[in-house]
């Protein structure tokens, strides 16, 4: 069985500073992996995704994740945090089966301290 | 291009009470995906439809159900509602492509289902 967890149910950084959100995995094969994100009152939009070949993947408003199979994670970062960031960051993950089912970690809500 | 519309976005109702919500997937896809969303439990995939036929189903009730219609457009029904039931009800579209897995998913902005 698949599942996925989010370290952290809030972090909190500067503007400027470092984004870092966790996320590790449980996989008996490399799944597909998503960084989804979710602001006030609205549904989730994709950040990034992870199918196949570079494990480095870069997606929307800076962000980019690195796939490490070996630790099983799949870590969110962006340089330099904007007031814009604050929101609630969901990693999921899903195998290569059309009939499998995506699994949501349980989110991790970015705070902006000015 | 339009995105992902869900009708009602608002709703209260009081339990034992039926209610049925509605997606409108964006032009062309023709997967439709629906999860619950609550404070305790998170996010949870309730199921998923493509080309009017559900191809996944998560652990819910059979209170649960859905359906979906030639035009992709995709509805939720949950009967005799629960106090539990009280959540944030998303509907997403995706192509619906072979490799389905990867596809990317769009959210509609949900539906708020209060139970009474």
């Amino acid at each position: 069985a698949q599942s996925v967890t989010q370290l952290g149910s809030h972090v909190s950084v500067s503007e400027g500073a470092l984004v870092l959100l966790r996320c590790n995995y449980s996989s008996s094969v490399p799944p597909y992996l998503f960084w989804y994100v979710q602001y006030p009152n609205q549904g989730l939009q994709l950040l990034l995704k992870y199918t196949t070949g570079a494990t480095l993947v870069k997606g929307i408003n800076g962000f980019e994740a690195e796939f490490k199979k070996s630790e099983t994670s799949f870590h969110l970062t962006k340089p330099s945090a904007h007031m814009s960031d604050a929101a609630e960051y969901f990693c999921a993950v899903r195998g290569y089966s059309s009939a499998s089912k995506i699994i949501f970690g349980s989110g991790t809500r970015l705070s902006i301290r000015p | 291009k339009a995105g992902v519309t869900q009708t009602p976005r608002y709703l209260i109702k009081t339990r034992g009470q039926q209610v049925t919500l509605s997606c409108s997937p964006i032009s062309g896809h023709r997967s439709v995906s629906w999860y619950q969303q609550t404070p305790g439990q998170g996010l949870q995939f309730l199921f998923e439809y493509f080309s009017e036929t559900q191809r996944n189903k998560g652990n819910f009730p059979g209170r649960f159900s859905g359906r979906q219609f030639s035009n992709s457009r995709s509805e939720m029904n949950v009967s005799t509602l629960e106090l539990g039931d009280s959540a944030l009800y998303l509907c997403a579209s995706s192509l619906g492509s072979s490799g389905g897995a990867s596809d990317t998913q769009y959210f509609g902005p949900g539906t708020r289902l209060t139970v009474l």
